[in-house]
């Protein structure tokens, strides 16, 4: 089964300083890993998205993670913190194992200070 | 011009009421889910339909009942709702079973 443990529920950064959400998972088969990000009171829109190709993922507005098998770790970042970037973000994991099934972390709270 | 829409946005309604929820995706996608979030943000998958076929039930009281009149519309109904209903619902939808998941705006609803 798979499972992904995010391991801050809030972090606080200021504006212009790099970011980073630490999500790790587990899973029996190579999974395919995503991040989504969720603005208050708005749905969750696509960050990013991992599936077995290139390591290093770019995604919309400047972020990227980094796919670590050895440290099963996808962690998130972003060089420049943006008082937009304020949100509730979601690492998730799709696996083999009843593959149309994402399994969400518990969410980190992103607060930028000015 | 949304991809996925959710109808109604927010529902207060009282215990004991059936309710349902809307959903409607644009983007000519086969396969649908419903997800509810609870107040700790926790995201768990309720349902997933694939060409209107139900292909994911995990363990939701049967009050709830999905139904899929076509391949661009899932929508949610809940009988005799409880005060632990309350909740916010998010659909999404998916070019098929293994693909990237779009999700709607949610809808929040409070049962009092």
């Amino acid at each position: 089964a798979q499972s992904v443990t995010q391991l801050d529920s809030h972090v606080s950064v200021s504006e212009g300083t790099p970011v980073l959400l630490r999500c790790n998972y587990s899973s029996s088969y190579s999974p395919s890993l995503f991040w989504y990000v969720q603005h208050p009171n708005k749905g969750l829109q696509l960050l990013l998205k991992y599936t077995s190709a290139a390591t290093l993922v770019k995604g919309i507005n400047g972020f990227e993670a980094e796919f670590k098998k050895s440290e099963t770790s996808f962690h998130l970042t972003k060089p420049s913190a943006h008082m937009s970037d304020a949100a509730e973000y979601f690492c998730v994991v799709r696996g083999f194992e009843g593959a149309q099934k994402l399994v969400f972390g518990q969410g980190t709270r992103l607060t930028i200070n000015p | 011009d949304t991809a996925v829409s959710q109808t109604p946005k927010y529902l207060v309604t009282q215990m004991g009421n059936d309710k349902s929820i809307k959903c409607e995706q644009n983007l000519g996608h086969d396969t649908m889910y419903w997800y509810k979030q609870d107040s700790k943000k926790f995201l768990k998958i309720m349902f997933s339909y694939n060409n209107k076929e139900l292909i994911i039930n995990e363990t939701v009281p049967n009050r709830f009942s999905p139904k899929s009149p076509d391949k661009a519309h899932l929508n949610l109904h809940i009988n005799s709702l409880e005060l632990g209903d309350s909740a916010v619902y998010f659909c999404a939808s998916s070019p098929g079973l293994e693909e990237t998941q779009y999700f709607g705006p949610g809808t929040r609803l409070l049962v009092l």
